[in-house]
């Protein structure tokens, strides 16, 4: 089945950058996302990317696509303490249904 | 634009009692659709809808029911509620599903059923 999986946890010191990865099972996929959960709160989609581009950047966020192997990344530039959320990467499948990975929580050390 | 506005925020229902959720945009979206969140299994869309008077299945639809009757408005409503229906529902809409644009999420209701 489809699927999208990402890790569950990442730490990251303030200043440095974070990198979050996700991989994908549709190789039909069309669109790819990144939200932003932060506590007690709806889903923000922070950026997207479609699936005929490698590279797309937005002020501190560059998002990674290699299409060959499936594999999504979020980079966040000099991270810092109000980028403490979770992270979601979902991709819209070929039923034009968007799929959600189980979220990577970023924690941010001082 | 108030965006996607959800109520009420919170909720405790008994075994058995139903209720309806409400999600409402005001963005002349197409596409809406609603999703539970629970801790480790991501979010799971419950039902969606691709317009008035269209709505479909999503991945986990058991016990849920939806309408849309109009453009701006998508109820959720819970038939007989169970405590494994105890979540946080997250409702959610967008120009149109092949739209590589935001699709724009509520707050949020947080159901609890004892």
């Amino acid at each position: 089945g489809e699927d999208v999986e990402q890790s569950l946890f990442l730490s990251v010191r303030e200043g440095d950058s974070s990198v979050i990865n996700c991989t994908y099972t549709d190789s039909s996929s069309t669109y790819l996302y990144w939200y932003k959960q932060e506590p007690g709160a709806g889903l923000q989609l922070l950026t997207y990317i479609f699936s005929n581009m490698d590279m797309k950047q937005d002020q501190r966020l560059t998002v990674l696509l290699n299409k060959k192997d499936k594999h999504l990344s979020l980079r966040i530039a000099d991270t810092q303490t109000g980028d403490s959320a979770i992270y979601f990467c979902a991709e819209l499948n070929r039923d034009d249904k968007i799929i959600f990975g189980k979220g990577t929580r970023l924690h941010i050390l001082p | 634009n108030a965006g996607v506005t959800q109520t009420p925020k919170f909720q405790v229902l008994k075994t058995g009692q139903s209720m309806t959720l409400q999600c409402a945009q005001d963005m002349n979206h197409e596409y809406m659709s609603w999703y539970r969140q629970d801790p480790g299994m991501g979010l799971r869309l419950i039902h969606y809808s691709v317009g008035a008077g269209i709505t479909d299945q999503g991945e986990v639809p058991n016990g849920y029911n939806v309408s849309r009757s109009t453009t701006e408005d998508f109820p959720l409503r819970l038939l007989s509620a169970a405590p494994s229906q105890t979540s946080v529902y997250f409702c959610a809409s967008s120009y149109s599903s092949e739209t590589g644009g935001a699709q724009y999420f509520g707050p949020g209701t947080r159901l609890l059923v004892l």
